[in-house]
């Protein structure tokens, strides 16, 4: 059973261009977080996703940033317009149910220059 | 709110000794979870213990095991026999029994294995 898949491992993007992070969860796992985190801190909750639905997006920011994770496929973080203030190391993690561990992937770094 | 606090940026031990890392917490809960993951360069998070609050008893996992005092919310991880592929940034993080995403982090400790 493969671990949770995060790809590109690396992004780089210039300022004013969009960031697509993927993430598909191990087999089984329906339910889905993304975490960002910034350097020299520890990682912060941006959105829990089940598929097709949103169920809590408290920790991401209003504008530039969407989530989803459709019926088929993986899910997806989208940064939209990103500024420097973006560059972080963006995880991924995935759970059979809502109150079981989740798993975590080996996570996205995102540049911005 | 709850709060993680690590008050050891970084710490170093030499091969085969023992290390403890701190970690202090703040909430107003008395039912959580607390847990040790470890951070590799290659940037993977793993857990590496978890301890349940309604547990008087430490968790333990080979060589790693934790002391945990509710009272003085204080929840410390001790690394015995201190290997090399240890050496990693490992993160304190504090979940509520009502959320297991909602994952408060510390800031983390670097800890370097000295051969």
């Amino acid at each position: 059973n493969a671990g949770v898949m995060q790809n590109p491992r690396h992004l780089v993007r210039r300022r004013g261009q969009e960031a697509r992070l993927r993430c598909s969860p191990m087999k089984g796992h329906s339910h889905v977080y993304w975490y960002r985190q910034l350097p020299e801190e520890g990682l912060k909750f941006m959105v829990y996703l089940q598929k097709e639905n949103i169920i809590d997006e408290s920790g991401m920011p209003k504008e530039r940033f969407s989530a989803e994770f459709p019926k088929e496929g993986p899910s997806i973080l989208r940064i939209q317009q990103v500024v420097r203030g973006d560059s972080a190391a963006y995880f991924c993690a995935s759970s059979p149910h809502l109150n079981t561990e989740a798993f975590f992937g080996q996570g996205t770094r995102l540049t911005v220059v | 709110a709850q709060t993680v606090t690590q008050s050891q940026p970084e710490m170093s031990v030499q091969e085969a000794e023992t290390v403890t890392l701190s970690c202090t917490y703040d909430t107003s809960e008395s039912d959580y979870y607390l847990f040790w993951y470890k951070q590799p360069p290659s940037r993977q998070m793993i857990l590496v213990i978890r301890q349940e609050a309604y547990k008087q008893q430490n968790a333990t996992e080979n060589r790693f095991s934790v002391n945990f005092q509710k009272a003085a919310k204080s929840f410390s991880l001790k690394i015995s026999d201190s290997q090399l592929g240890d050496a990693a940034m490992y993160f304190c993080a504090y979940r509520s029994t009502d959320s297991n995403y909602q994952l408060i982090w510390g800031a983390g400790t670097k800890l370097i294995i000295k051969p």
